[in-house]
């Protein structure tokens, strides 16, 4: 069981935005800004797609975004298209453990 | 172009050792945290440990915990994990990333190799 909650799946239509939430507690998400971003597509590694809430690396599309509220933190991908149909991964920096850095991911799937 | 390059995967007996290696090129290796995060099959990312640039600082998740071994040689460009007492729950593909800082507390992996694959089984 992940300390960080997410859903198992989101879905949208192509061109539509979906957000996915991390929802983890003061000891991690709500008490620092340093949540992280993966998308996983099967058989590859994950690629870092935000950092520190809402930071994209260089070469990230900026339909992708982040934000944090309290103990949740989301990842809003706008303008749907099929190439982001993949896992996408949390993470965040605890003071708790190191139990968990990961969510248990949520599978994006594009209708 | 910056590479990780995993390597020593392959099927083990339980209660055995296998030692994990990991070459990076394209960096300067010793400005940076390292980690191995692991993926059994179907299922999801685990981070396994992470070690400091300097080794200074080293964890492990806990389920690894007194049985793995993380360690990294600066002058080589290359980071181990050493992994002892083997179980059937450690089979995944092992994956070594890098870090965005010096310290791996933040969990900014922005490189990853493609992976070895460790399978524990009799």
């Amino acid at each position: 069981q992940s300390a960080l909650t997410q859903p198992a799946s989101v879905s949208g239509s192509p061109g539509q935005s979906i957000t996915i939430s991390c929802t983890g507690t003061s000891s991690d998400v709500g008490g620092f800004n340093y949540v992280s971003w993966y998308q996983q597509y099967p058989g590859k590694a994950p690629k870092l797609m935000i950092y520190d809430v809402s930071i994209r690396p260089s070469g990230v599309s900026n339909r992708f975004s982040g934000s944090k509220s309290g103990n949740t933190a989301s990842l809003t991908i706008s303008g749907l298209q099929a190439e982001d149909e993949a896992d996408y991964y949390c993470s965040s920096y605890t003071s708790s453990s190191t139990l968990d850095v990961f969510g248990a991911g949520t599978k994006v799937t594009v209708l | 172009e910056v590479q990780l390059v995993e390597s020593g995967g392959g099927l083990v007996q339980p209660g055995r050792s296998l030692r994990l290696s990991c070459a990076a090129s394209g960096f300067t290796f010793d400005d940076y945290a390292m980690h191995w995060v692991r993926q059994s099959p179907g299922k999801g990312l685990e981070w396994v440990s992470g070690i400091s640039w300097n080794s200074g600082t080293i964890d492990y998740a806990d389920s690894v915990k007194g049985r793995f071994t993380i360690s990294r040689d600066n002058a080589k460009n290359s980071l181990y994990l050493q992994m002892n007492s083997l179980r059937g729950e450690d089979t995944a593909l092992y994956y070594c990333a890098k870090d965005m800082e010096g310290t791996f507390h933040y969990y900014h992996m922005d490189v990853w190799g493609k992976g070895t694959t460790v399978t524990v089984s009799s």
